[in-house]
């Protein structure tokens, strides 16, 4: 597709459960981020792909949160042990190369009850 | 630790009434300073990048501006499809690719 595609647009998990949220960039984009945006605040950036590897991983607020990108395209962040206060709408972008501006997705958002 | 902050928190306006947003900054080297544009349920769109002070750029009924300290987004005689939440964010020098991102600014233009 032209754009950043997420996939699923919502998901409802149940706490203490594993989720795989899905990222497919804009053809020929190098580099990939995850942001996670809660209600009426900006977007907080949790890693940061170059490639294949994670070249910034240090917005990832704990060691439940795990995010691959195997071939160097589509990217999936993993979230361990599902809690509450992960509620939050989960944004992927992706950029031609580093240091350039970045295109948004549509968002998964993700609700733990 | 890079920081930006977005005034006002909301802003509403009648159609036609130009007005300006503000986004002040702290960055250790600005490497680049970005406006994207949000709608509800939507991810941020693109909008801008400045990279220096004095710099100014323009698109259709929006023009932003950037100075040493902070960046302006001009809206000139806006229309109610300018409704929406305005993001600006910096990238530093020593903040590798990551954006930080204010809080926004919740437009309203009324008909």
């Amino acid at each position: 597709g032209a754009g950043v595609s997420q996939t699923p647009s919502n998901k409802v998990t149940e706490k203490g459960k594993y989720v795989e949220l899905r990222c497919d960039p804009i053809s020929g984009h190098t580099a990939l981020y995850w942001y996670r945006q809660s209600l009426g605040q900006g977007p907080e950036f949790l890693i940061y792909f170059q490639g294949t590897g994670a070249a910034d991983d240090s917005g990832l607020p704990n060691d439940r949160f795990f995010a691959v990108r195997p071939e160097g395209s589509v990217s999936t962040l993993k979230i361990q042990r599902t809690e509450r206060g992960d509620s939050a709408v989960y944004l992927c972008a992706s950029s031609p190369g580093m240091n350039t501006e970045a295109f948004f997705g549509q968002g998964t958002r993700l609700t733990v009850v | 630790e890079d920081q930006v902050t977005q005034s006002p928190e909301a802003l509403r306006l009648q159609e036609g009434e130009s007005s300006s947003l503000n986004c002040s900054y702290t960055v250790s080297g600005l490497r680049g300073l970005f406006w994207y544009r949000q709608d509800p349920g939507k991810g941020p769109e693109f909008l801008f990048t400045l990279y220096s002070a004095g710099e100014e750029k323009e698109k259709e009924r929006l023009k932003a501006t950037l100075t040493k300290k902070e960046s302006f987004l001009h809206i000139t005689a806006p229309k109610p499809e300018d409704s929406a939440t305005y993001l600006c964010a910096v990238q530093g020098m020593t903040s590798g690719s990551r954006l930080t991102f204010g809080e926004g600014t919740q437009l309203t233009v009324n008909p």
